[in-house]
Protein backbone atom coordinates (compact mmCIF):
# COMPACT_ATOMS: atom_id res chain seq x y z
CA UNK A 1 0.00 0.00 0.00
CA UNK A 2 2.03 2.77 -1.36
CA UNK A 3 1.86 5.85 0.51
CA UNK A 4 1.07 9.88 0.04
CA UNK A 5 3.43 10.38 -3.33
CA UNK A 6 4.65 13.83 -4.44
CA UNK A 7 6.08 14.43 -7.02
CA UNK A 8 8.85 16.15 -8.41
CA UNK A 9 10.64 16.23 -5.36
CA UNK A 10 12.58 19.23 -6.42
CA UNK A 11 10.99 21.82 -8.73
CA UNK A 12 13.10 24.77 -9.90
CA UNK A 13 11.26 27.60 -11.44
CA UNK A 14 12.41 30.98 -12.96
CA UNK A 15 10.29 34.12 -11.57
CA UNK A 16 6.88 34.45 -13.79
CA UNK A 17 6.94 31.02 -14.34
CA UNK A 18 4.25 28.47 -13.61
CA UNK A 19 4.73 25.71 -11.12
CA UNK A 20 2.70 22.74 -10.67
CA UNK A 21 2.77 20.26 -7.56
CA UNK A 22 1.25 16.73 -7.44
CA UNK A 23 -0.03 14.59 -5.13
CA UNK A 24 -1.29 11.49 -5.10
CA UNK A 25 -3.35 10.33 -1.64
CA UNK A 26 -2.89 6.74 -0.66
CA UNK A 27 -5.33 4.58 -1.40
CA UNK A 28 -8.92 4.87 0.07
CA UNK A 29 -7.99 8.41 1.04
CA UNK A 30 -10.59 10.90 -0.02
CA UNK A 31 -9.19 14.24 1.75
CA UNK A 32 -5.93 15.68 0.90
CA UNK A 33 -4.62 18.93 2.97
CA UNK A 34 -1.65 20.86 1.40
CA UNK A 35 0.83 22.64 3.97
CA UNK A 36 3.27 25.26 3.00
CA UNK A 37 6.63 25.18 5.42
CA UNK A 38 9.51 28.31 4.74
CA UNK A 39 12.93 27.13 6.17
CA UNK A 40 12.86 26.93 10.38
CA UNK A 41 9.37 27.55 10.02
CA UNK A 42 6.09 25.89 11.27
CA UNK A 43 3.30 24.19 8.47
CA UNK A 44 1.14 26.30 7.14
CA UNK A 45 -1.93 25.26 6.04
CA UNK A 46 -3.07 26.18 2.44
CA UNK A 47 -6.44 24.11 1.71
CA UNK A 48 -8.06 20.98 2.34
CA UNK A 49 -9.60 19.29 -0.62
CA UNK A 50 -12.07 16.57 -0.90
CA UNK A 51 -12.67 14.79 -4.51
CA UNK A 52 -14.05 17.36 -6.43
CA UNK A 53 -14.27 19.71 -3.84
CA UNK A 54 -12.30 22.87 -1.94
CA UNK A 55 -13.84 22.28 1.61
CA UNK A 56 -11.36 25.11 3.31
CA UNK A 57 -8.91 27.36 0.98
CA UNK A 58 -8.46 29.73 4.05
CA UNK A 59 -4.90 29.53 3.96
CA UNK A 60 -4.43 30.17 0.64
CA UNK A 61 -3.14 33.54 -1.05
CA UNK A 62 -6.08 35.09 -3.39
CA UNK A 63 -3.99 35.41 -6.13
CA UNK A 64 -1.99 32.91 -8.04
CA UNK A 65 -2.64 30.13 -5.68
CA UNK A 66 -5.41 27.51 -6.72
CA UNK A 67 -5.48 23.36 -6.15
CA UNK A 68 -8.00 20.82 -7.17
CA UNK A 69 -8.71 17.50 -6.48
CA UNK A 70 -10.02 15.59 -9.84
CA UNK A 71 -12.24 12.52 -9.41
CA UNK A 72 -9.63 10.78 -11.74
CA UNK A 73 -5.49 11.89 -10.89
CA UNK A 74 -3.90 13.83 -8.54
CA UNK A 75 -4.43 16.51 -6.29
CA UNK A 76 -2.93 19.54 -7.94
CA UNK A 77 -1.08 22.55 -6.05
CA UNK A 78 -0.88 25.49 -9.08
CA UNK A 79 1.19 28.33 -8.79
CA UNK A 80 0.95 31.12 -11.55
CA UNK A 81 3.68 33.55 -12.34
CA UNK A 82 6.34 32.14 -9.45
CA UNK A 83 8.02 35.01 -7.24
CA UNK A 84 11.14 34.39 -5.17
CA UNK A 85 9.22 34.51 -2.14
CA UNK A 86 7.30 31.41 -2.94
CA UNK A 87 10.18 29.06 -2.40
CA UNK A 88 9.46 26.78 0.26
CA UNK A 89 8.56 23.26 0.87
CA UNK A 90 5.20 22.29 0.11
CA UNK A 91 3.52 19.07 1.55
CA UNK A 92 0.54 17.17 1.02
CA UNK A 93 -1.03 15.03 3.27
CA UNK A 94 -4.45 13.07 3.00
CA UNK A 95 -6.86 10.81 5.63
CA UNK A 96 -9.50 8.71 4.93
CA UNK A 97 -11.68 10.97 6.97
CA UNK A 98 -14.59 9.45 8.07
CA UNK A 99 -15.33 11.95 10.47
CA UNK A 100 -13.21 10.68 13.25
CA UNK A 101 -10.94 12.91 15.30
CA UNK A 102 -9.03 10.27 15.95
CA UNK A 103 -7.87 9.77 12.28
CA UNK A 104 -4.44 11.03 11.53
CA UNK A 105 -2.88 12.29 8.43
CA UNK A 106 -0.25 10.89 6.32
CA UNK A 107 2.82 12.80 4.30
CA UNK A 108 3.82 13.02 1.60
CA UNK A 109 7.94 13.87 1.22
CA UNK A 110 7.43 17.35 -0.06
CA UNK A 111 8.09 19.07 -2.98
CA UNK A 112 10.86 21.82 -2.36
CA UNK A 113 10.04 24.70 -4.85
CA UNK A 114 13.09 27.15 -6.05
CA UNK A 115 12.43 30.22 -8.05
CA UNK A 116 15.51 31.23 -9.40
CA UNK B 1 -6.30 33.30 18.43
CA UNK B 2 -3.53 30.35 18.13
CA UNK B 3 -4.99 27.03 17.74
CA UNK B 4 -1.73 25.32 18.84
CA UNK B 5 1.01 26.80 20.69
CA UNK B 6 4.10 25.42 21.04
CA UNK B 7 6.37 27.89 22.61
CA UNK B 8 9.91 26.57 22.80
CA UNK B 9 11.26 27.16 19.42
CA UNK B 10 14.70 25.19 20.50
CA UNK B 11 15.53 22.54 23.13
CA UNK B 12 18.55 20.59 24.19
CA UNK B 13 18.67 17.46 25.96
CA UNK B 14 21.49 15.23 26.89
CA UNK B 15 21.68 11.81 25.33
CA UNK B 16 19.40 9.23 27.62
CA UNK B 17 17.77 12.00 29.91
CA UNK B 18 14.34 12.30 29.51
CA UNK B 19 13.21 15.85 27.65
CA UNK B 20 9.43 17.23 27.72
CA UNK B 21 8.13 19.62 24.75
CA UNK B 22 5.77 21.80 25.68
CA UNK B 23 2.20 22.27 23.67
CA UNK B 24 -1.05 23.91 24.27
CA UNK B 25 -4.14 23.91 22.52
CA UNK B 26 -7.23 26.02 22.25
CA UNK B 27 -10.75 25.04 21.10
CA UNK B 28 -14.08 24.88 22.65
CA UNK B 29 -15.19 21.63 20.53
CA UNK B 30 -15.83 18.41 23.35
CA UNK B 31 -14.32 16.22 21.01
CA UNK B 32 -10.53 16.33 19.23
CA UNK B 33 -7.66 14.37 18.54
CA UNK B 34 -4.21 15.92 19.27
CA UNK B 35 -1.04 14.54 17.34
CA UNK B 36 2.53 14.43 17.86
CA UNK B 37 5.18 14.70 14.33
CA UNK B 38 8.31 14.43 13.86
CA UNK B 39 10.47 16.05 11.16
CA UNK B 40 14.08 15.06 10.83
CA UNK B 41 16.30 17.26 8.88
CA UNK B 42 15.31 14.71 5.90
CA UNK B 43 12.21 16.16 5.76
CA UNK B 44 9.65 13.81 6.17
CA UNK B 45 6.39 13.84 8.35
CA UNK B 46 6.93 10.98 10.71
CA UNK B 47 3.43 10.60 13.22
CA UNK B 48 4.40 9.32 17.07
CA UNK B 49 1.72 9.86 19.17
CA UNK B 50 -1.83 10.53 19.18
CA UNK B 51 -4.67 11.31 22.18
CA UNK B 52 -8.27 11.60 21.79
CA UNK B 53 -9.90 14.20 24.24
CA UNK B 54 -12.43 11.79 25.93
CA UNK B 55 -9.18 9.25 26.61
CA UNK B 56 -8.68 8.79 30.20
CA UNK B 57 -5.13 6.98 30.20
CA UNK B 58 -2.22 9.41 28.95
CA UNK B 59 -0.94 7.87 25.63
CA UNK B 60 2.30 5.63 25.38
CA UNK B 61 4.31 4.67 22.52
CA UNK B 62 7.12 2.88 22.95
CA UNK B 63 9.65 6.02 24.74
CA UNK B 64 6.92 8.88 23.50
CA UNK B 65 4.03 9.55 26.22
CA UNK B 66 1.45 12.31 26.39
CA UNK B 67 1.02 14.16 29.16
CA UNK B 68 -2.51 15.37 28.86
CA UNK B 69 -3.67 18.02 31.10
CA UNK B 70 -7.67 18.74 29.35
CA UNK B 71 -8.37 21.59 32.09
CA UNK B 72 -5.21 23.22 31.59
CA UNK B 73 -5.89 22.35 27.53
CA UNK B 74 -1.85 20.83 27.03
CA UNK B 75 -0.78 17.92 25.29
CA UNK B 76 2.64 17.84 26.42
CA UNK B 77 5.21 15.16 24.83
CA UNK B 78 7.32 13.52 26.91
CA UNK B 79 10.42 11.63 25.11
CA UNK B 80 12.10 9.16 27.36
CA UNK B 81 16.13 7.57 27.04
CA UNK B 82 16.79 10.35 24.41
CA UNK B 83 18.77 9.08 21.67
CA UNK B 84 20.89 11.15 18.79
CA UNK B 85 18.43 10.04 16.31
CA UNK B 86 15.99 11.71 18.46
CA UNK B 87 17.30 15.02 17.09
CA UNK B 88 14.72 16.81 14.84
CA UNK B 89 11.38 19.30 14.58
CA UNK B 90 8.51 18.42 16.49
CA UNK B 91 4.94 19.60 15.80
CA UNK B 92 2.37 19.69 17.85
CA UNK B 93 -1.19 19.28 16.06
CA UNK B 94 -4.91 19.13 16.68
CA UNK B 95 -7.75 17.82 14.43
CA UNK B 96 -11.12 19.12 15.79
CA UNK B 97 -14.68 17.50 14.87
CA UNK B 98 -15.58 15.90 12.14
CA UNK B 99 -13.99 16.51 8.59
CA UNK B 100 -12.03 19.74 9.80
CA UNK B 101 -8.55 20.43 9.37
CA UNK B 102 -5.82 19.96 11.27
CA UNK B 103 -3.56 22.73 13.05
CA UNK B 104 0.06 22.87 13.68
CA UNK B 105 1.91 24.50 16.06
CA UNK B 106 5.15 26.35 14.87
CA UNK B 107 7.42 23.09 16.38
CA UNK B 108 10.13 22.83 18.22
CA UNK B 109 13.76 21.86 17.39
CA UNK B 110 15.31 19.09 19.80
CA UNK B 111 18.69 18.46 19.88
CA UNK B 112 20.11 15.41 21.79
CA UNK B 113 23.56 15.92 22.77
CA UNK B 114 25.70 12.88 23.10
Amino acid sequence: NAGVMQNPRHLVRRRGQEARLRCSPMKGHSHVYWYRQLPEEGLKFMVYLQKENIIDESGMPKERFSAEFPKEGPSILRIQQVVRGDSAAYFCASSPNRGQTNEKLFFGSGTQLSVL
Amino acid sequence: AQKITQTQPGMFVQEKEAVTLDCTYDTSDQSYGLFWYKQPSSGEMIFLIYQGSYDEQNATEGRYSLNFQKARKSANLVISASQLGDSAMYFCAMREGPGNQFYFGTGTSLTVIP
